[in-house]
């Protein structure tokens, strides 16, 4: 069946550094893929998303590319700030599997000053 | 804009105890879905749902019910609480030929 694996965390950065979160997934086809970004303490925002492959999705300093040959959707930022401390969600939703919408399990990011 | 609206955003049941978390939404989208976030884990899928009338379990659907009688609306029920359902719930929706979900603001509950 359709899931996604995250990299474990937490990961602990300075700010400015370069983060890398890895996500995987395992689909047939062409799935949806979405980052979801959940600051302490409150519900889940959509950070960006993918539809087809090659595509990049860009927000807020952060970027992944929707990587059909390694099946992946890797979170990227160049400059991490205190401020992106929170758990990032790799997220995959396929139509024609009966609509069901499946996480991984989340990557807790802590950025020191 | 409501987009999704989840209640109550808090709540303490006794052991044993019934409620239903209420969770509307106004974008006529057909597919919604109940989590549960437990601290520090991920996203588990409780149940679903792609249209009015058709419900669906998901990863961990004991303990739980839900009924899907409109697009709008889709409560899950919990019959007898224990302390193992104490968790953060968010409900989802997702128009089936879309590819934005749109997340409730939670609801923490906590069985004692």
């Amino acid at each position: 069946g359709n899931s996604v694996t995250q990299m474990e965390g937490p990961v602990t950065l300075s700010e400015e550094a370069f983060l890398t979160i890895n996500c995987t997934y395992t689909a047939t086809g062409y799935p949806s893929l979405f980052w979801y970004v959940q600051y302490p303490g409150e519900g889940l925002q959509l950070l960006l998303k993918a539809t087809k492959a090659d595509d990049k999705g860009s927000n807020k300093g952060f970027e992944a590319t929707y990587r059909k040959e390694t099946t992946s959707f890797h979170l990227e930022k160049g400059s991490v700030q205190v401020s992106d401390s929170a758990v990032y969600f790799c997220a995959l939703y396929k139509d024609n599997q009966g609509g069901k919408l499946i996480f991984g399990q989340g990557t807790e990011l802590s950025v020191k000053p | 804009n409501a987009g999704v609206t989840q209640t109550p955003k808090f709540r303490i049941l006794k052991i044993g105890q019934s409620m239903t978390l209420q969770c509307t939404q106004d974008m006529n989208h057909n597919y919604m879905y109940w989590y549960r976030q437990d601290p520090g884990m991920g996203l588990k899928l409780i149940y679903y749902s792609v249209g009015a009338g058709i419900t669906d379990k998901g990863e961990v659907p004991n303990g739980y019910n839900v009924s899907r009688s409109t697009t709008e609306d889709f409560p899950l029920r919990l019959e007898l609480a224990a302390p193992s359902q104490t968790s953060v719930y968010f409900c989802a929706s997702l128009r089936s030929s879309g590819n934005t979900i749109y997340f409730g603001e939670g609801s923490w509950l906590t069985v004692v």
